[in-house]
């Protein structure tokens, strides 16, 4: 398999539970990136990881916990979620993270969509 | 960090080439501009970038204005499938590892 997975590829969940959802990219990519896009809103940033340590988060709830355990997957632990964190959330790779060269493309997965009831 | 404008929504006809117009006046010398496009359930898909040149690639071209305040665009026969949002995004040292997506074009296109 090729590419940025996901998966599940859509999820429904109660606000009590506790889901994970998992990226894994097959690209030989060393930074890994996990977006929000809710409903007519643009793409949000939440978490950055290069070379599997943490290097950005960018002010999000403590009810969403990513974790990296190589460079090739990265989950999004899920709890005690909130209506309104029905989105659809998408990972992302690339190559060494360092956006910051200012060429270096991210290469996105489907997304999972995510309902909290 | 740069700003960037586009076009709610534009339209084409099947085979005609097709021009999305991107500004960003407050973009500085050593800013990037990168273009992505999402089809319908999917993510997004890396386009093209380019710094000051015009750039060419299988899938599109990228005309840049002598000022680089804007940009356009071009997808040479427009298809079907290229129906999706085009996102502009001007990448800077600033941003560090940040995509900063705007609202993006929505491109229908008619057969």
């Amino acid at each position: 398999e090729t590419g940025v997975t996901q998966t599940p590829r859509h999820l429904v969940m109660g606000m009590t539970n506790k889901k994970s959802l998992k990226c894994e990219q097959h690209l030989g990519h060393n930074a890994m990136y996990w977006y929000k896009q809710s409903a007519k809103k643009p793409l949000e940033l939440m978490f950055v990881y290069n070379f599997k340590e943490q290097t950005e988060n960018n002010s999000v709830p403590s009810r969403f916990s990513p974790e990296c355990p190589n460079s090739s997957h990265l989950f999004l632990h899920l709890h005690t979620l909130q209506p309104e964190d029905s989105a659809l959330y998408l990972c992302a790779s690339s190559q060494e993270g360092r956006l910051a060269e200012l060429q270096e493309t991210q290469y996105f997965g489907p997304g999972t969509r995510l309902l909290v009831l | 960090d740069a700003k960037t404008t586009q076009p709610n929504s534009m339209e084409s006809n099947e085979e005609e080439p097709v021009h999305l117009p991107c500004n960003h006046s407050t973009i500085s010398g050593t800013d990037y501009i990168h273009w992505y496009r999402q089809l319908p359930s999917q993510g997004p898909e890396y386009v093209i970038h380019g710094l000051t040149s015009n750039v060419n690639n299988r899938m599109a071209s990228l005309a840049i204005a002598e000022d680089r305040k804007s940009s356009t665009l071009i997808l040479h026969r427009a298809t079907l499938r290229d129906a999706a949002v085009y996102y502009c995004i001007i990448v800077n040292s600033g941003s560090a590892r940040q995509l900063t997506f705007g609202s993006g074009t929505q491109l229908t296109v008619l057969p």
